[in-house]
């Protein structure tokens, strides 16, 4: 299995800032997907993140709001911009488990409190 | 599209009670069904998955879920729950191929009482 680290593990934010979130995989990865969990709620994928090209966002999820990158196969970083109180939720990177199976490993999540 | 169902938000038991959580998801050709756990402040972990084969699968924990097709159901179930196994449990279900897009459940909180 994948050893994802996230970083920052928590923070707690001013509303207007923005913030980047960086996920380090331990082994290459052709895909990466970021999810959100709101407080009290299931995930949503945000975005699918491949290397070399640009981020897929799903629906309700824009690049303007959710920046991401990926310079490389280990590696990706989320940016929630312009934050109000309302992006505050756990954000968690993802990778594939297993192939054509959908299984997927989570990074511990990067907590954010927006004030 | 693909939805999962987990019909009960919270479900409270007793230390050594049996337990059972229930998931339903929308029909699809195939699927693969996952159960994640997440303990509190921490990340999601796989608990147990169901590919192809046999339809009972089993977690190392004790957990077991049992793919029933004719019901589209994947519940998941322990004959004696410990206080440790307090945490939030997701559904999750996926078409496979190369979207690997997982649709999760709203999630169960399990709470484990002495």
């Amino acid at each position: 299995s994948a050893v994802i680290s996230q970083k920052p593990s928590r923070d707690i934010c001013q509303r207007g800032t923005s913030l980047t979130i960086q996920c380090q995989v331990d082994s290459q990865v052709t895909m990466m997907f970021w999810y959100r969990q709101q407080p009290g709620q299931s995930l949503t994928l945000i975005a699918t993140a491949n290397q070399g090209s640009e981020a897929t966002y799903e629906s309700g999820f824009v690049i303007d709001k959710f920046p991401i990158s990926r310079p490389n196969l280990t590696f990706s970083t989320l940016t929630v911009s312009n934050m109000s109180p309302e992006d505050s939720s756990i954000y968690l990177c993802s990778v594939v488990g297993a192939p054509d199976t959908g299984e997927l490993f989570f990074g511990e999540g990067s907590r954010l409190t927006v004030l | 599209a693909q939805s999962v169902t987990q019909l009960d938000s919270q479900v409270p038991v007793f230390e050594e009670a049996p337990v059972e959580l229930r998931c339903n998801y929308s029909s699809s050709v195939s699927v693969y069904l996952f159960w994640y756990v997440q303990y509190p402040n921490q990340g999601l972990q796989l608990l147990l998955k169901y590919l192809s084969g046999s339809t009972l699968v089993e977690s190392i924990n004790g957990f077991e879920a049992e793919f029933n097709k004719s019901q589209t159901s994947f519940h998941l179930r322990k004959p004696s729950v410990h206080i440790s196994d307090t945490a939030e449990y997701f559904c999750a279900v996926s078409d496979g191929g190369s979207s690997y897009k997982l649709i999760f459940g709203s999630g169960t909180r399990l709470l484990v009482r002495p």
